[in-house]
């Protein structure tokens, strides 16, 4: 399988514990995003990368949450110190940007839910 | 007012039913845009992209207003399978703004 994978694909923590959700987006993409999306909600930018660059962030990315992509390749979110409004399903998507195409391909995504 | 607004329905038609959604998007800057399919706790899937000319995809017809800022999507002879929500994606510069997303329910 070639898409984009994110693990685990569900987590539950209890208030106040850091979680880390790993990405490994289609392997020829540049481009790398994290959406957050709630129930009835569309997703959510958070942040995106261009190769290693964290180009854009949301101002919805407080403090507590930091996202990498060391290498350019895969990429981690880290949410510290979780709250129950944080509770969502984390999603990732990778596209080919420099071919003309903006089209982003998502992972199965990551779901949260703090107690 | 939201960057992005769909009617979020329901939609419920029966089969062989012609269903058409409309999104408004509020830059004018915008430059891309798109329609992704997402099923029940599932992951949103790419359906069509939409150019300016329109384009169709089989059932899919997609369909772009600059002037008006909006785009459509019309499915023609509905499926069971085609009961999904429809999330309208817009992009321009470094956002990407996605709709709340229209539910449609095919019925038999």
């Amino acid at each position: 399988d070639t898409g984009v994978s994110q693990d685990p694909r569900h987590k539950i923590t209890k208030r106040g514990q850091n979680v880390t959700f790993r990405c490994d987006p289609i392997s020829e993409h540049n481009r790398l995003y994290w959406y957050r999306q709630t129930l009835g909600q569309g997703p959510e930018f958070l942040t995106y990368f261009q190769n290693e660059a964290q180009l854009e962030k949301s101002r919805l990315l407080s403090d507590r949450f930091s996202a990498e992509r060391p290498k350019g390749s895969f990429s981690t979110l880290e949410i510290q110190r979780t709250e129950q409004g944080d509770s969502a399903m984390y999603l990732c998507a990778s596209s080919l940007v420099g071919r003309g195409g903006y089209e982003q391909y998502f992972g199965p995504g990551t779901r949260l839910t703090v107690t | 007012r939201k960057e992005v607004e769909q009617d979020p329905g329901p939609f419920n038609v029966p089969e062989g039913a012609t269903v058409a959604f409309n999104c408004t998007y509020s830059n004018s800057a915008s430059q891309s845009f798109f329609w992704y399919r997402q099923d029940c706790r599932k992951e949103p899937k790419l359906l069509m992209s939409v150019y300016s000319s329109g384009n169709e995809d089989g059932r899919f017809t997609a369909q772009l207003n600059r002037a008006s800022q909006y785009i459509s999507l019309l499915i023609r002879d509905s499926k069971l399978s085609d009961s999904a929500t429809y999330l309208c994606v817009v992009t321009g510069g470094f956002k990407t703004i996605f709709g709340a997303g229209t539910r449609l329910f095919v019925k038999a």
